[in-house]
């Protein structure tokens, strides 16, 4: 099947600093990506979706200037928490649909710890 | 609004006993429903979708419009089943937005 890989798995930083998790199609072409946080013993809960050359779509209440996300190519979308605090950490995962079969695909996640 | 809801976070069965996972949904439009599966230190990979009707591993769920459920089920559960599951919506065919259910840990006692 379909690879999407994440990079990094785990990251620990300070406060204030900013992180970029990168998500990237392996092995397809993917137009649209997602981003998750996955809090403890939680479900997902659907951020934003990226969307290749164009701006990305927020869900209600994330706030588009904390988590800045970019769809440069089609095989790669990056997150990027701005001025990251210890409540920004989190388990972030990224997703993308193939084009082929319509399946979500996801990343093994990106663990961030905000110091 | 909640468009996914999994009603039980914790579900235990002994092997060999049927399970059935709840899922309801609320979306006015034709949805696509899929159930996710999350085994221990694993990324999150599908199991099933309604739209291809087919039983993995087992596992079934038929999509009922009237209910508005798509329940998985399993005659006989056995212990490699123990795992975190996922409901999911598809929605919005030009964004293909997925939402997801809070989970529900099956545990599949010996």
């Amino acid at each position: 099947g379909a690879v999407v890989s994440q990079h990094p798995s785990w990251v620990i930083c300070k406060s204030g600093t900013s992180v970029k998790i990168e998500c990237r199609s392996l092995d397809f072409q993917a137009t649209t990506m997602f981003w998750y946080r996955q809090f403890p013993k939680q479900s997902l809960m659907l951020m934003a979706t990226s969307n290749e050359g164009s701006k990305a779509t927020y869900e209600q209440g994330v706030e588009k200037d904390k988590f800045l996300i970019n769809h440069a190519s089609l095989t790669l979308s990056t997150l990027t928490v701005t001025s990251a605090h210890p409540e920004d950490s989190s388990f972030y995962i990224c997703s993308a649909r193939a084009p082929d079969t319509g399946e979500l695909f996801f990343g093994e996640g990106s663990r961030l710890t905000v110091l | 609004a909640q468009r996914v809801t999994q009603p039980e976070k914790l579900l235990s069965v002994f092997k060999g006993a049927p399970v059935e996972l709840k899922c309801n949904y609320s979306y006015s439009g034709s949805p696509e429903l899929f159930w996710y599966v999350q085994y221990s230190r694993q990324r999150l990979q599908l199991l099933l979708r309604h739209i291809s009707r087919e039983s993995i591993k087992g596992f079934t769920a038929d999509l009922n419009k009237g209910e508005t459920s798509f329940h998985l089920k399993k005659p006989f559960a056995q212990e490699e089943d123990s795992a975190m599951y996922y409901c999911a919506l598809s929605i919005s065919r030009n964004f293909n937005k997925f939402y997801f259910g809070s989970g529900t840990k099956l545990n599949v006692k010996p």
